[in-house]
């Protein structure tokens, strides 16, 4: 069973169309993150939510939307895709701070 | 000044020596320590955490804390070409309400030849 979960794995797309990325966790973790590392590999946290309450939004453009129905899915919705979009998007979950469980990642591509 | 700041390499070993790897952060407030590993197109692994000042073993791998100096270091030992990866240091840096963010350096490459 694998214990965090992203689908899509790959995204290829075009400019100014809208995408989704779904997140499940069997963990029973009360945190949830959203991470992207670009093609320098520099991984940078979007959101975090802890059991379904937004508690980290670090200065990402109001075209991502993130969802949590409940503490084991946050997904992350993203409109009106641009270039600079195009990155692997990591999900996390933790039950202690800082230790991160993270999915296989969704790699972005946008044309 | 990056928050969490680390030589990006690549760090060249032979087989069996030991690799030293670094990590300072800027903020002084920064809360428990980790080093990740990734390796090419898969995603980080977490393999050590380290929360108090000075060195805490777990196997091969050595993680060593200086809050003075602000500065974080993973040591492996006998190092294999399976360790060959990109290492990632974590900080727990604060934020507004009391919380946390894991915040990440840029990673320093690790390469083990035979």
């Amino acid at each position: 069973d694998t214990a965090v979960s992203q689908t899509p794995k790959y995204l290829v797309t075009q400019m100014g169309n809208d995408k989704s990325i779904k997140c499940e966790q069997n963990l029973g973790h009360d945190t949830m993150y959203w991470y992207k590392q670009d093609s320098k590999k520099f991984l940078k946290i979007m959101f975090s939510y802890n059991n379904k309450e937004l508690i980290i939004n670090e200065t990402v453009p109001n075209r991502f939307s993130p969802k949590s129905p409940d503490k084991a899915h946050l997904n992350l919705h993203i409109n009106s895709l641009e270039l600079g979009d195009s990155a692997v998007y990591f999900c996390a979950s933790s039950r202690t701070p800082g230790e991160l469980f993270f999915g296989e990642g969704s790699r972005l591509t946008v044309l | 000044q990056k928050e969490v700041e680390q030589n990006s390499g690549p760090l060249s070993v032979p087989e069996g020596a030991i690799a030293s790897l670094n990590c300072t952060y800027s903020d002084r407030g920064s809360q428990s320590f980790f080093w990740y590993r990734q390796y090419s197109g898969k995603s980080p692994e977490l393999i050590m955490s380290i929360y108090s000042n000075g060195d805490k073993e777990d196997g091969r791998f050595t993680a060593q804390l200086n809050k003075a100096s602000q500065y974080v270091s993973l040591l492996i030992r006998d190092s294999q070409p399976s360790d060959s990866a990109t290492y990632l240091c974590a900080v727990n840096r604060p934020h507004e309400g009391g919380s946390y963010i894991p915040t990440f350096g840029r990673g320093t490459s690790l390469i083990v030849h035979p």
